[in-house]
């Protein structure tokens, strides 16, 4: 079956600009999570929803950062003003609970440079 | 609050070598404990999981047990194979909360 997609795969950005990406998660898993994961690091929570519920953004590093899941499928993150610093891999994870019973199942990520 | 440190990379070793990637934890309360690896071009898959002390997770080859008393989840192979060269991450969980990561280590095997 068709895993978590995202796109698009790479995004190149001048700095200042508004950027949008997209995560279809694996259809019927309530719990969709996004991660930053810079270069060479491991990935960093970034913010977690159960169905359209945004129950976690602790890890939004700035107001820049916005998630919806509005219909509790595909999930948008959304950085406006992007900055150099944001350059990194954005990777979405999607699973059927919210609990360490279930698996996260991620996407290929979407790959941002901020020139 | 929680944290995983996992031995630096890159590991170089020959094909057949044994492998262990070091990888301790702290964490509040009685975490779940992954390894996840990633290949060249592709997304995270998760290798294997132990969710509770003295658990043992295993998968193609690859194994790892939860020491509560170390604070460890180390990642064992007792023969690798070139297949086998990615990065791999080591990642804990505590009941409702995220994934934490390491930073991944970076496993380089020549044929």
């Amino acid at each position: 079956g068709a895993g978590v997609s995202q796109s698009p795969r790479y995004k190149v950005a001048k700095r200042g600009q508004d950027v949008a990406l997209r995560c279809d998660p694996i259809s019927g898993h309530v719990s969709l999570f996004w991660y930053q994961q810079a270069l060479g690091q491991g990935p960093e929570f970034l913010t977690y929803f159960q169905n359209e519920a945004q129950l976690d953004k602790s890890g939004l590093p700035s107001d820049r950062f916005f998630a919806e899941r509005p219909e509790g499928s595909v999930s948008t993150l959304k950085i406006q003003r992007t900055q150099q610093e944001d350059s990194a891999v954005y990777l979405c994870a999607s699973s059927w609970g919210g609990s360490s019973d279930y698996e996260q199942y991620f996407g290929p990520g979407t790959r941002l440079t901020v020139t | 609050g929680n944290s995983v440190t996992q031995m630096e990379g890159p590991v170089t070793l020959s094909e057949e070598a044994f492998l262990t990637i070091n990888c301790t934890y702290t964490a509040t309360g009685y975490p779940s404990l992954f390894w996840y690896v990633q290949y060249p071009g592709e997304g995270l898959q998760l290798l294997l999981k132990a969710t509770k002390a003295d658990d043992k997770g295993s998968n193609k080859g690859f194994e790892a047990t939860y020491r509560k008393e170390t604070t460890s989840f180390h990642l064992e192979k007792g023969s690798v194979q070139v297949s086998d060269s990615a990065v791999y991450f080591c990642a804990l969980k505590a009941g409702y909360s995220t994934l934490t990561f390491g930073k991944g280590t970076m496993l380089l095997v020549s044929p």
